[in-house]
């Protein structure tokens, strides 16, 4: 299947503080990638779909000041969780569809807010 | 709106016995593709098996098989042999994009929506 980093794969901040995650396709250019949060013991949560030359586009109920997301090139899109709290500490992970819509996956991103 | 209901929150099942997952979703699109993943402690996201919902015959991938039972909307999945490296999270997924008839789905970047999971747990 594809390859998907996304960097950092851990990160501690203060709150308040901002922190940008990347994710990076490197087997194919991506118009589109997806964010999703992940709580502990529970599925994915679609936060917002990333698009290439426009906004993104957010899900009922996800703040798109709060995390914003710049999808800078073909292969780089960002998620920047602006003015961090503890309720945001959780796993982000992002997605690349491939033609078929196949959804590959990076290996995700723990925040932990303190 | 669409769902993806997986029924069973945990499973368990001796190494080299078979198991079924099940899962139901609910979609007016006519041609679609529907997944398995799994997600291990790591929490890596890995692709199990697709199935084309315009094709009948069921999607094999060596140990793993789905039965797609189409008008049921129900696309459950089947390991055998199990292993010890089976143990994980099994979130089935469904998409929302809908395709042109008479045709294989040409495929857009469109959304996908996960059920709730059920955490399989392999016996030694």
């Amino acid at each position: 299947g594809a390859v998907v980093s996304q960097h950092p794969s851990r990160v501690i901040c203060k709150s308040g503080t901002s922190v940008k995650i990347e994710c990076r396709s490197l087997d194919f250019q991506a118009t589109t990638m997806f964010w999703y949060r992940q709580f502990p013991k529970q599925s994915l949560m679609l936060m917002a779909t990333s698009n290439e030359g426009s906004k993104a586009t957010y899900e009922q109920g996800v703040e798109k000041d709060k995390f914003l997301i710049n999808h800078a090139s073909l292969t780089l899109s960002t998620l920047t969780v602006t003015s961090a709290h503890p309720e945001d500490s959780s796993f982000y992970i992002c997605s690349v569809p491939d033609p078929t819509d196949t959804q590959y996956f990076g290996p995700g991103t723990r925040l932990t807010v303190l | 709106a669409q769902t993806v209901t997986q029924s069973q929150p945990e499973m368990s099942v001796q190494e080299a016995e078979t198991v079924t997952l099940s899962c139901t979703y609910d979609t007016s699109e006519s041609d679609y593709y529907l997944f398995w993943y799994k997600q291990p402690p790591s929490r890596q996201m890995i692709l199990v098996i697709r199935q084309e919902a315009y094709k009948q015959q069921n999607a094999t991938e060596n140990r793993f098989s789905v039965n797609f039972q189409k008008a049921a909307k129900s696309f459950s999945l089947k390991i055998s042999d199990s292993q010890l490296g089976d143990a994980a999270m099994y979130f089935c997924a469904s998409p929302g994009a809908s395709y042109p008839t008479g045709g294989p789905p040409r495929g857009r970047d469109d959304k996908i929506i996960f059920g709730k999971g059920t955490r399989l747990h392999i016996l030694p």
